[in-house]
């Protein structure tokens, strides 16, 4: 069975664009979260989707906002980026639910902001 | 304000010997926790869990110990690899469709 795919693996981008980062999730799996992983701060729960309706969201700005689609696959938008947006950001599927579910990660989008 | 901290960033441990790493969290309401296992440019991939009505859950050389009444959990590794050396995440929720809440990480090295 294949894994969680993410794309691109690393974007550089300059203050003020946007950016968009997609996510493949296992196939059959319904519950796709998204994460920003920063030096010293863990995994920051960005939001989870479900069923194409975001289920739960994180503490970050309306600049982050995210997808998905009928068949899972997931993506995430960032606008008018900012330096502090440098991050990894990680994706994660689950067959029902982000808290009681075991979760697969994607290797990670590496976002670099100039 | 963090709901699940784990207190040391790093750990360093020597091949064959115990590796113990802690996790302490505040919400009172959490009855499932994680341990995340992450390699550098790979995301992290799921290590061991325990429900709350637990106290103990053991698979392989990992064992995970809950004491609910301190509100805390600790991870075993016994004994300790070279190939353990990763950073470890602690991961917590509560019932319901509520997301996952992860500490910050303890990075393991483990010398030969």
């Amino acid at each position: 069975k294949a894994g969680v795919t993410q794309t691109p693996r690393y974007l550089i981008k300059t203050r003020g664009q946007q950016v968009t980062l997609s996510c493949s999730p296992i196939s059959g799996h319904r519950s796709v979260s998204w994460y920003q992983q920063t030096p010293g701060q863990g995994l920051q729960f960005l939001f989870e989707y479900f069923s194409e309706t975001q289920r739960n969201k994180g503490n970050f700005p309306g600049r982050f906002s995210g997808r998905q689609f009928s068949n899972s696959r997931s993506e995430m938008n960032v606008s008018t980026l900012e330096l502090g947006d440098s991050a990894l950001y990680l994706c994660a599927s689950s067959f029902l639910s982000s808290g009681g579910d075991e979760q697969f990660f994607g290797p990670g989008t590496r976002l670099t902001v100039l | 304000d963090q709901q699940v901290k784990q207190n040391s960033p790093s750990l360093s441990v020597q091949e064959g010997r115990i590796s113990i790493l802690n996790c302490d969290y505040t919400n009172s309401m959490f009855d499932y926790f994680l341990w995340y296992k992450k390699y550098p440019a790979e995301g992290p991939t799921f290590l061991i869990s325990i429900s709350s009505i637990k106290d103990k859950n053991e698979d392989g050389r990992f064992t995970v110990f809950l004491n609910k009444s301190a509100k805390h959990l600790s991870l075993h590794i016994v004994p300790s690899q070279p190939g353990d050396s990763a950073v470890y995440f602690c991961a917590a929720s509560a019932a319901g469709n509520t997301p996952l809440v992860f500490g910050k990480g303890t990075r393991l090295s483990v010398i030969a």
